[in-house]
């Protein structure tokens, strides 16, 4: 079983839309929590950075991490075809000998 | 600007050639990564740096080498590609610390014919 489990869709939503994204992972050792955008044939650029639990805004983007249930999330509200790419969560900590461990990654797809 | 940068962007090579893979960065990061993704798959960490003369195998076993002469400069080097070689190569960088957030490179794109 992987470390972290993402479900690799694609989601499709129409412009103007919420898209609702999750992570889930099994290691409690992790603390930093990220989501990285990935356009295609591009490198992954960092998007959102969470410290454990609780929620945090930027613009259209939130990212919530539930330590509890080992959970994370990432909404995206007024969906724009520009937002059109893969997401990927990702997830460090010290316990977990700093180094990050990614999730597959879930294509999304805004259609006009 | 401070960025991180990879050249070729696109490579497509012969089997049996030798091909190093350039990364440089201008971010003054101590940290720096290589991860392979294949289409639509998750990233795989292969080589990693922590400083100068200091290199690290990763997670995925790789054929390929690095090297760290230059705190900037991260090169791979495939001493001998192979079809199996074919896919994209991430090079990203971070300024230490535990939170790891990781700056990536455009990719280079390989294909080995």
């Amino acid at each position: 079983q992987k470390e972290v489990e993402q479900d690799p869709g694609p989601l499709s939503v129409p412009e103007g839309a919420i898209v609702s994204l999750n992570c889930t992972y099994s290691n409690s050792a992790f603390q930093y929590f990220m989501w990285y955008r990935q356009y295609s044939r591009k490198g992954p650029e960092l998007l959102m950075y969470t410290y454990s639990s609780g929620n945090k805004e930027d613009g259209r983007f939130t990212a919530q991490v539930d330590k509890s249930s080992k959970y994370i999330s990432l909404f995206i509200r007024d969906s724009q075809p520009s937002d059109s790419a893969t997401y990927l969560c990702a997830m460090s900590g010290k316990a977990a000998g700093n180094k990050l461990t990614f999730g597959g990654g879930t294509r999304v797809l805004v259609k006009p | 600007e401070a960025d991180i940068y990879q050249t070729p962007r696109y490579l497509v090579i012969g089997t049996g050639k030798k091909i190093t893979l350039e990364c440089s960065q201008t971010m003054g990061h101590d940290k720096m990564y290589w991860y392979q993704q294949d289409p639509g798959m998750e990233l795989h960490l292969i080589h990693y740096s922590y400083g100068v003369n200091s290199t690290e195998k990763g997670d995925l076993s790789s054929e390929s080498t690095v090297s760290r002469i230059r705190t900037e400069h991260f090169p791979l080097t495939l001493e001998s590609a192979r079809p199996s070689h074919t896919s994209q190569y991430l090079c990203a960088s971070s300024d230490g610390g535990t939170n790891e957030k990781l700056f990536f490179g455009s990719g280079t794109q390989l294909s080995v014919l």
